[in-house]
């Protein structure tokens, strides 16, 4: 079993849909959870990032953290075809190194 | 601010050669990362250093190796290339020691080994 589980997709929406991704985790000792974006051909960019069970929101983001449920999810509003791209959750604990584990990422397709 | 920068963006090598990966940052982050990422498989971590002259293994180093002799740049060798070493890599940084925990990523180098 992975430590991040995420499902690839490819997830395909109309415009203006609600985007709804999620990853699961294994390990408790997870204490901060991000969401990047990663376009084509390009580096991963940090879109969400946070320590805490509940949500958090920025925009058209909006991210839910369930530490009990072992459980993240990211909700992207109003979603536009500038969306398109996939959606890695990563998540990591304040040990030495500050080292990240990633899900395998989501892939998003909004349509116009 | 040109933050995270990668050379080469592509390179094919053959089978035995060896190359090095160039990162440098100028954020004047301590902590600095180095990634591969196989098609739907996620960011795997092959090195990683806390500082200049710290560095340490991750999740699958066998056949790199790294140094860290100044802040801002962090190489990542390989020797002996093999054809699964064909990913994209991807160098990253973060301040964490600044209390920033998210990672600045490179735009990454496509390698092929034939």
């Amino acid at each position: 079993q992975k430590e991040v589980e995420q499902d690839p997709g490819p997830l395909s929406v109309p415009e203006g849909a609600i985007v709804s991704l999620n990853c699961t985790y294994s390990n408790s000792a997870f204490q901060y959870f991000m969401w990047y974006r990663q376009y084509s051909r390009k580096g991963p960019e940090l879109l969400m990032y946070t320590y805490s069970s509940g949500n958090k929101e920025d925009g058209r983001f909006t991210a839910q953290v369930d530490k009990s449920s072992k459980y993240i999810s990211l909700f992207i509003r109003d979603s536009q075809p500038s969306d398109s791209a996939t959606y890695l959750c990563a998540m990591g604990a304040r040990a030495a190194g500050n080292k990240l584990t990633f899900g395998g990422g989501t892939r998003v397709l909004v349509k116009p | 601010n040109a933050g995270v920068t990668q050379t080469p963006k592509f390179r094919i090598l053959k089978i035995g050669q060896s190359m090095t990966l160039q990162c440098a940052q100028d954020m004047n982050h301590n902590y600095m990362y180095w990634y591969r990422q196989d098609p739907g498989m996620g960011l795997k971590l092959i090195y990683y250093s806390v500082g200049a002259g710290i560095t340490d293994k991750g999740e699958v180093p066998n056949g790199y190796n790294v140094s860290r002799s100044t802040t801002e740049d962090f190489p990542l060798r390989l020797e002996l290339a093999a054809p699964s070493q064909t990913s994209v890599y991807f160098c990253a940084s973060t301040a964490r020691d600044r209390g920033d925990y998210g990672y600045t990523f490179g735009s990454g180098t496509r390698l092929t080994v034939v």
